[in-house]
Parts: structure tokens; C-alpha cells; sequence
């Protein structure tokens, strides 16, 4: 089945630093997603971004699809966005649904 | 718009009784997904619903693991009996079909 890599696994950032995050994947999908896990364990969707480009205020993120990798962008961090970051994607197969989850980024960010 | 609503929100059981975790998802969703989380297996998907039929419930641990999606907006995960090795957070998500997945806030489940 497809692999979903997320690098680094951990991350400790001091607040108002930049970030990158990445993700690679070992097949062409249809659907890429990037959460956020909060601390409370709050799964929030970020970005729906099978390809190209989009930006959401201190967040962007970057999916080339024939490079089969995904970037999330954090600029000037805050410690409300310390949690684990997950990229998931849906393989290019027909209905299929299932999101396949990379392991995570565990980002800290310190005031 | 109110998001996807599980309940409970916590659950502490004693080893054998039977647990119902509810989900309500997006209005105008037509993908009902069950996940459930631990430290050590992360994020698995148990089964998941497209216009209320079940799918795929190859991630469903076994027997005592059941769910059910009787109309567009309710679905229910049951667990019987229960066990402590089930102690988890069990999310739902909706979306529509291929579109962004949202999830609930998620039910934390203790069995003693």
C-alpha cells in the first residue's frame, strides 16, 4: 500500500521562528490533507491540497503531486501552534476514501 | 455550522459492559468515518459509511466492534463486551465524497 513519511519526526521551535514541514508519499493521490492535533487532542483540518499552492494566514502549504511530496510552512510561530502535524492522503484508486496517515511531526514551541 | 458532535465526550467503563459511542456528522456530508487513537497504534480508521452503507470495516478489531449508520445524520460504534486493551479516543469524521475530512472532538474511552 502507499507510504506516507512526515519529516522531522520532532521539532522544538522558539517562538517567531519559520518553519517546514514535509511530507512524502510513494504513490499519485487524489486527496492530500494536513492537520493539527492541539494539545487537548483537537484534530483540526488545515489544508485539502492534493496540489499546488495555498496560504492561510501565518500558514501556507505546497503539494507537487508528480514529486509525490507535500510542504506545510509555519511562519513566525506561536505557542499555540505547539501539537503534532499529520498529513494524510487518499491513493488515486476509483471511490476509494481511506485517508493513509504519516507518524507525525511533534512540534513545541517556546515562549 | 456545528461540526461533526460525538458523544459522550468521556467514557469510563468496567471491563464487559457494553459502550455506544455516537456520532452526528455535517450536515450534507455523505462519508461517515470511525477512528480510534492510542500512543502506541496512532490514528486507525475502523470503518467508514458513503451514503450510509458501510465500506470498508477492515480496520475493525473483531467481532465485539459493530457500527451502524440507520439514517444521513446519526451513526452509532458499539463496543460489546468491553475490554481494557479498548481504552482509546474514538473519533468520527464526515466530509463529502472525496472532499476534506472533518472531525469531532472525540470520545475519550477508559475501560477498567
Amino acid at each position: 500500500g502507499i507510504q506516507v513519511e512526515q519529516s522531522p519526526p520532532d521539532l522544538i521551535l522558539q517562538e517567531g521562528a519559520n518553519s517546514t514541514l514535509r511530507c512524502n508519499f510513494s504513490d499519485s493521490v487524489n486527496n492530500l490533507q494536513w492537520f493539527h492535533q492541539n494539545p487537548w487532542g483537537q484534530l483540526i483540518n488545515l489544508f485539502y491540497i492534493p496540489s499546488g499552492t495555498k496560504q492561510n494566514g501565518r500558514l501556507s502549504a505546497t503539494t507537487v503531486a508528480t514529486e509525490r511530496y507535500s510542504l506545510l510552512y509555519i511562519s513566525s510561530s506561536q505557542t499555540t501552534d505547539s501539537g503534532v502535524y499529520f498529513c494524510a492522503v487518499i491513493r488515486n484508486a476509483g471511490n476509494n476514501r481511506k485517508l493513509i496517515w504519516g507518524l507525525g511531526t511533534s512540534l513545541a514551541v517556546n515562549p | 455550522d456545528a461540526g461533526v458532535i460525538q458523544s459522550p465526550r468521556h467514557e469510563v467503563t468496567e471491563m464487559g459492559q457494553e459502550v455506544t459511542l455516537r456520532c452526528k456528522p455535517i450536515s450534507g456530508h455523505n462519508s461517515l468515518f470511525w477512528y480510534r487513537q492510542t500512543m502506541m497504534r496512532g490514528l486507525e480508521l475502523l470503518i467508514y459509511f458513503n451514503n450510509n452503507v458501510p465500506i470498508d470495516d477492515s480496520g475493525m478489531p473483531e467481532d465485539r466492534f459493530s457500527a451502524k449508520m440507520p439514517n444521513a445524520s446519526f451513526s452509532t460504534l458499539k463496543i460489546q463486551p468491553s475490554e481494557p486493551r479498548d481504552s482509546a479516543v474514538y473519533f468520527c469524521a464526515s466530509s463529502r465524497l472525496g472532499d476534506t475530512q472533518y472531525f469531532g472532538p472525540g470520545t475519550r474511552l477508559t475501560v477498567l
